[in-house]
């Protein structure tokens, strides 16, 4: 079975920094895909990024991007110039190639400070 | 174009009591699913549907039923409410697989809060 782990239940960071999150998964799948989801406080689940297992490009939405380590099976997403719109629950999340399940990490409640 | 919606927002139940929550959609999609999300366990999948007619089991199922009957519409009840079962309840949908491994995103609704006294 899929596993998704978030190591870090809590990051902060400053106003124009930047700051990175971390993604570890297990699978025995070779393609897949990964997604960062954002939950601010209004509860909505939002798609930050996804990536592609087979694509060894790492995946860039204007000031997010990710990390894509796949022998290592790490997919961090870096929130670069952070704003205070980015303070919210991150998640990572995996699915496999021939599946829409979702299986989640536990969450990284980010807090961006003036 | 509402995208997905759920009702109610807010309830609150005693236990043993019963409710259904409903998702609605207007995308045309085919899946559509239900998760739950608690304090430190991120979202699981309690039941999903590949298309009307048709509902599936997920991760954490017991406690919960669902129905399909139209296409744009998912239900999940529960009949004897636990507070156990207190949590946010999140709906999402997405087009079918079509061709195998294309991916499609998964679009959720706002949730629904429960609380079960």
């Amino acid at each position: 079975a899929q596993t998704v782990t978030q190591s870090q239940p809590e990051m902060s960071v400053q106003e124009a920094e930047t700051v990175t999150l971390s993604c570890t998964y297990d699978t025995s799948e070779s393609n897949y895909y990964l997604f960062w989801y954002k939950q601010p406080p209004s509860r909505q689940m939002i798609l930050v990024i996804r990536q592609e297992a087979y694509k060894q490009q790492n995946a860039t939405e204007n000031r997010f991007s990710v990390n894509f380590q796949k022998a290592a099976k790490s997919f961090s997403l870096k929130i670069s110039d952070s704003q205070l719109g980015d303070t919210a629950m991150y998640f990572c999340a995996f699915m496999g190639l021939n599946t829409d399940k979702l299986i989640f990490g536990t969450g990284t409640r980010l807090q961006v400070f003036p | 174009n509402a995208g997905v919606t759920q009702t109610p927002k807010f309830r609150v139940l005693k236990t043993g009591q019963s409710m259904t929550l409903l998702c609605a959609q207007d995308m045309n999609h085919e899946y559509m699913y239900w998760y739950r999300q608690d304090p430190g366990m991120g979202l699981r999948l309690i039941h999903y549907s590949v298309g009307e007619g048709t509902t599936a089991k997920g991760e954490v199922p017991d406690g919960y039923n669902v129905s399909r009957l139209k296409k744009q519409n998912f239900l999940l009840g529960l009949e004897s409410a636990a507070p156990s079962q207190t949590s946010v309840y999140f709906c999402a949908s997405s087009y079918s697989l079509g061709l195998a491994g294309k991916y499609n995103e998964q679009f959720f609704g706002p949730g629904t809060r429960l609380t079960v006294l």
